[in-house]
């Protein structure tokens, strides 16, 4: 089984939709952090979370939300969807000790807003 | 500030080549630096890490990485390439405050038969 989950895989929805995009680990890490990918852009950080109560912006935060429901679960929701938030985003956690910020992916959800 | 330069969006090699992808940081501190690969749909996967130690580092399938202070740089190679080894190349830097990783704009390789 895979350690970082993330769902849906793919998904499409109109303009000015609510989407909750979701992640799960069960890598026992306590740091997790959504990005998203666009060509020619790499990956740039929307969030990124320490543990339950500790929320931080990352350089593209507008736009987005996120929820800490527990260690395991890291969401990401687009409260009205536009166009331009149509991307490649990815999950991932990272250990806090010892790690060096090394950090482990999940498959990435496609998301296309019309 | 804490940044990273990846030169060349695309890189074409033929099969058996030497693959060479370059890699320049900026770090107000002694940088943690990676090297991660993204094959198609898949999500991203470690290749290769320095932290400290042994400036020239080794990674899977056959890649290796040279940590160069005096040229700010971390370029990735492979003696030969293989037609496996197409995929989107990315380098990162840790923060300064070691809290989150900052991503190069990522190189696609491509390798010919």
């Amino acid at each position: 089984d895979a350690d970082v989950t993330q769902t849906p895989r793919n998904r499409i929805t109109k303009t000015g939709k609510r989407i909750m995009l979701e992640c799960s680990q069960t890598k026992g890490h306590d740091r997790m952090y959504w990005y998203r990918q666009d060509p020619g852009l790499g990956l740039r950080l929307i969030y990124y979370s320490f543990d339950v109560k500790d929320i931080n912006k990352g350089e593209i935060s507008d736009g987005y939300s996120v929820s800490r429901q527990a260690q395991a679960k890291f969401s990401l929701s687009l409260e009205s969807a536009i166009p331009n938030q149509t991307a490649l985003y990815f999950c991932a956690t990272s250990a806090v000790r010892g790690a060096y910020n090394e950090q482990f992916f999940g498959p990435g959800t496609r998301l296309t807003v019309l | 500030a804490q940044s990273v330069t990846q030169l060349g969006s695309h890189v074409s090699v033929s099969e058996g080549a030497l693959v060479l992808l370059r890699c320049n940081y900026s770090s107000s501190v002694p940088p943690y630096l990676f090297w991660y690969v993204q094959y198609p749909n898949q999500g991203l996967q470690l290749l290769l890490k320095y932290t400290t130690g042994a400036t020239l580092v080794k990674g899977i399938n056959g890649f290796e990485a040279e940590f160069k202070k005096s040229e700010t740089s971390f370029h990735l190679t492979k003696p030969s390439a293989h037609m496996s080894d197409a995929a989107e190349y990315f380098c990162a830097v840790s923060g300064a405050f070691r809290d989150k990783l900052i991503f190069g704009t990522g190189t696609r390789l491509q390798v010919f038969p």
